[in-house]
């Protein structure tokens, strides 16, 4: 069990389009889901934390109206990338993990790439 | 702000070798320390999750240990295998009740070579 999809696993787009990315938790309910963005040769680096039925909480430095994320059922949280720019081409890879403490194990998914021409 | 560091960032050892690498993390306000494997092209996948002072904990050929007082934690594999091949990766929260928050390291990318 604790299986996560992420959907597109990669995708192409032009500047100034808009792209969803998915990511359900197939076979487990997620009170939380994690957003993160890696860059070549550095480490997963968290962007937002999403709650069922509640905003979601940025971290420092992360454009809200940029990476809009919407956590609207317990299986599935959505980042959108607005307005895309070269400078977004990246890995985001999604993460859900079942209740709430810190030794909770996060089940992640396999991730998107995004390349912005 | 928690800073998790990895060392080495890339290891190349033959099959049959044991190895290992550290996960260093500051020694205060320590809640956890999560070890996950990360091959290419799949989802990172949970190894361990440690919480005690010189906890171990074991999955096969790998193990790890715990030192909360100094801030480092080791991943072992015994007699590597060419599946073994993949980036390790650490994580540590920032603090307590951070609601699931994890802050990674760079990662240990592993080759194995049959």
């Amino acid at each position: 069990g604790a299986v996560v999809s992420q959907h597109p696993s990669w995708v192409i787009c032009k500047s100034g389009t808009s792209v969803k990315i998915e990511c359900r938790s197939l076979d487990f309910q997620a009170t939380t889901m994690f957003w993160y963005r890696q860059f070549p040769k550095q480490s997963l680096m968290l962007m937002a934390t999403s709650n069922e039925g509640s905003k979601a909480t940025y971290e420092q430095g992360v454009e809200k109206d940029k990476f809009l994320i919407n956590h609207a059922s317990l299986t599935l949280s959505t980042l959108t990338v607005t307005s895309a720019h070269p400078e977004d081409s990246s890995f985001y890879i999604c993460s859900a993990r079942k209740a709430g403490y810190s030794t909770d194990t996060q089940y992640f998914g396999p991730g998107t790439r995004l390349t912005v021409l | 702000i928690l800073n998790v560091e990895q060392s080495p960032q890339s290891l190349h050892v033959q099959e049959g070798d044991s190895t290992n690498f550290t996960c260093s993390f500051p020694s205060s306000n320590f809640y956890a320390l999560h070890w996950y494997r990360w091959e290419t092209a799949k989802s990172p996948e949970a190894l361990f999750v440690m919480t005690l002072n010189g906890d171990e904990k074991k999955k096969g050929r790998i193990s790890a240990t715990l030192n909360t007082k100094e801030g480092y934690s080791y991943l072992y594999i015994k007699g590597s295998q060419p599946e073994d091949s993949a980036t390790y990766l650490c994580a540590s929260p920032p603090g307590y009740n951070q609601g699931g928050k994890l802050i990674f390291g760079q990662g240990t990318e592993l080759s194995v070579k049959p």
